[in-house]
This record gives C-alpha cells, sequence and structure tokens, in this order.
C-alpha cells in the first residue's frame, strides 16, 4: 500500500497570507495526485488532479505542484472561505487509493 | 448537473450487514465512469473502500476486500455497498463519489454525494 503523509497537520495562517501543504508519497505516483478541500459536515471538494490541474470551477489561488513522491498544494492568498481540512490522494493505480491525514488550516 | 445522494440505514448491529445505495442523477451509470464508495470515521481522515465500472468490474481496498461487495443496478441508475461483519470500527460516514480512469488506472473523484453517517451498535 502506497502511503500518503500530509505536513503539517496544522497550518496557522493570517487571511491574505500564503499557505503550503506538502504531501509525500512512500513510492512513487507519478503525477497521479490529488487534493481536496473539506469544510465541517460537508463531503470534500476536489481542487486539483493530475497533481497540478484545477478543477472546474476551482478559483486560480489554488496551484498543485511536484511529481514522483513530493507534492505541494498553495494557497496564494487565503480567503476565508478556504479555512477547511485539505487531504491530497494518490490514484496510481488499482491495487489501493489512499489519502494523506489531512491539513487543517486555521486562521491565526 | 450530476448529483448523488447515499441513502440506508444509520445504525447497524455489530456482526451484521451494513448496506447502502447511492443513486445517481443528471448522468447514465451506463454511459461511463467509475463509482466508488469512501468511509471517514468521526474526526479522522478518509479511507477507500472500493469502485465499480457500469459493466460490474470491482475494484476493493485489500484491507477490506474479504467484506466487501459492491453492485451496480443500471435500470435503476444506482449502486450499492454492503460490508459484512461489522464492528465499531466500522462507524463513519460513508460516501459515494464518481471518479473516472479505465481497466489500467483509476483517477481523481470529482462529484461526491453528501455522505450518510453509519454507526454500528448494539
Amino acid at each position: 500500500e502506497i502511503v500518503m503523509t500530509q505536513s503539517p497537520a496544522t497550518l496557522s495562517v493570517s487571511p491574505g497570507e500564503r499557505a503550503t501543504l506538502s504531501c509525500r508519497a512512500s513510492q512513487s505516483v507519478s503525477s497521479n495526485l490529488a487534493w481536496y478541500q473539506q469544510k465541517p459536515g460537508q463531503a470534500p471538494r476536489l481542487l486539483i488532479y493530475g497533481a497540478s490541474t484545477r478543477a472546474t470551477g476551482i478559483p486560480a489561488r489554488f496551484s498543485g505542484s511536484g511529481s514522483g513522491t513530493e507534492f505541494t498544494l498553495t494557497i496564494s492568498s487565503l480567503q476565508s472561505e478556504d479555512f477547511a481540512v485539505y487531504y491530497c490522494q494518490q490514484y496510481n493505480n488499482w491495487l489501493s487509493l489512499t489519502f494523506g491525514g489531512g491539513t487543517k488550516v486555521e486562521i491565526k | 448537473q450530476v448529483q448523488l445522494q447515499e441513502s440506508g440505514p444509520g445504525l447497524v448491529k455489530p456482526s451484521e450487514t451494513l448496506s447502502l445505495t447511492c443513486a445517481v442523477s443528471g448522468y447514465s451509470i451506463s454511459s461511463g465512469y467509475y463509482w466508488g464508495w469512501i468511509r471517514q470515521p468521526p474526526g479522522k481522515g478518509l479511507e477507500w473502500i472500493g469502485s465499480i465500472y457500469h459493466s460490474g468490474s470491482t475494484y476493493y481496498n485489500p484491507s477490506l476486500k474479504s467484506r466487501v461487495t459492491i453492485s451496480v443496478d443500471t435500470s435503476k441508475n444506482q449502486f450499492s455497498l454492503k460490508l459484512s461483519s461489522v464492528t465499531a470500527a466500522d462507524t463513519a460516514v460513508y460516501y459515494c463519489a464518481r471518479h473516472g480512469g479505465s481497466y489500467y488506472s483509476p483517477d481523481a473523484f470529482d462529484i461526491w454525494g453528501q455522505g450518510t453517517m453509519v454507526t454500528v451498535s448494539s
């Protein structure tokens, strides 16, 4: 099983600041990596797929980068609606699709 | 607009079988895509359970494979999850979701249902 490790577990950021979230895979997943945003009581929402492609309707302030085992989600200027938990997920093959443990982005 | 809606009992007794259904609207399951189940224990992260194609091809999380059955009913445009021999550890919000992919590899989950809470307790 490919283990996905996210850091930090919690990120305290002021509105308008930049947030950088990390995700590491235990083995290469190429660019088969997605990022999701989840707010309390809601289902996850797809933000990024293919490591760097924004999903439909996702603002340009969200960007993804990386390949292989190291990935980054950057939120360029945090808005109030961006405070949430973010998950990465690898989908490299059908043996198992795995998610990271999540990073909570909270207001500083 | 594609929408997914989970339904099923909110309370299941230990050792029994959890059964959920996901109704799809705004898109015909027979037209393509894979359809999956993901769960999230209270206060914890996400775990993929398994996925199915309209043809009936299934893919399961190895850690749950012995207890999971996912099926599809194209005539009703819905797919279902059965998880047998449940314990308290199976208490979670269960989501159904759509994702792309092929025989060789899956893709990201692009549309999710709102989720349904299932508690395992006597």
